[in-house]
């Protein structure tokens, strides 16, 4: 099955700053990545996602970044702010409605 | 957005017992649902995939016969945690598909104490 691994698990960086999160994934089919931030004790909240047919994209502070080719996407926030603080997930799938493999999260704290 | 609800958001019981925890698409009708397991500060875990009208698949190393999992209707998923003990204690969230567009929703989790 599909191996989904994150990297750095704890991320701290000053208010304004940028965060940087990394995730491979093993299964070459998976074609369909979703990243997801997490409060304590809360859902999952969709954050971006990206398809395999796209390099790169981009809503506001936030982006994701897909190499198929290494198969590992990243998510990219800039002008980070305190509220950005949360866990955030990677996964990866073979379509959006199917079942997803997480990775193995990024607790992110922001420090104003 | 859609919704999806779990029902009952926090349940502490007692070793032994059986806890049921639903599942429901509230305005759409998902043909499958996924159920997931989270440890605390740990990540989510694919327990099973749960279709309308058949057997749920389950991810390995996931105990079929202690994780129950009906998908009786278009809108409602359940699992079952069968005679639940305290390494059973976990948070539990399930997701649902809605086909039109083709997305994934998740409920609010469902927190399982097992004392």
């Amino acid at each position: 099955g599909e191996n989904v691994e994150q990297h750095p698990s704890t991320l701290s960086v000053q208010e304004g700053d940028s965060a940087v999160i990394k995730c491979t994934y093993s299964d070459s089919a998976s074609n369909y990545f979703p990243w997801y931030k997490q409060e304590l004790g809360k859902r999952p909240q969709l954050i971006i996602d990206i398809r395999s047919n796209v390099g790169e994209k981009k809503d506001q502070r936030i982006a994701v970044t897909l190499n198929k080719t290494a198969k590992h996407f990243s998510l990219h926030i800039t002008e980070t702010q305190p509220e950005d603080s949360a866990v955030y997930f990677c996964a990866a799938s073979i379509a959006t409605g199917n079942q997803f493999y997480f990775g193995t999260g990024t607790s992110l704290t922001v420090i104003p | 957005g859609a919704v999806v609800s779990q029902h009952p958001s926090r349940v502490i019981c007692k070793s032994g017992t059986s806890v049921k925890i639903e599942c429901r698409s509230l305005d759409f009708q998902a043909t499958t649902m996924f159920w997931y397991r989270q440890f605390p500060k740990q990540s989510l875990m694919l327990m099973a995939t749960s279709n309308e009208g058949s057997k749920a698949t389950y991810e390995q190393g996931v105990e079929k016969d202690k994780f129950l999992i009906n998908h009786a209707s278009l809108t409602l998923s359940t699992l079952t945690v069968t005679s639940a003990h305290p390494e059973d204690s976990s948070f539990y969230i399930c997701s649902a598909r809605d086909p039109a567009p083709d997305t994934q929703y998740f409920g609010p989790g469902t927190r399982l104490t097992v004392l």
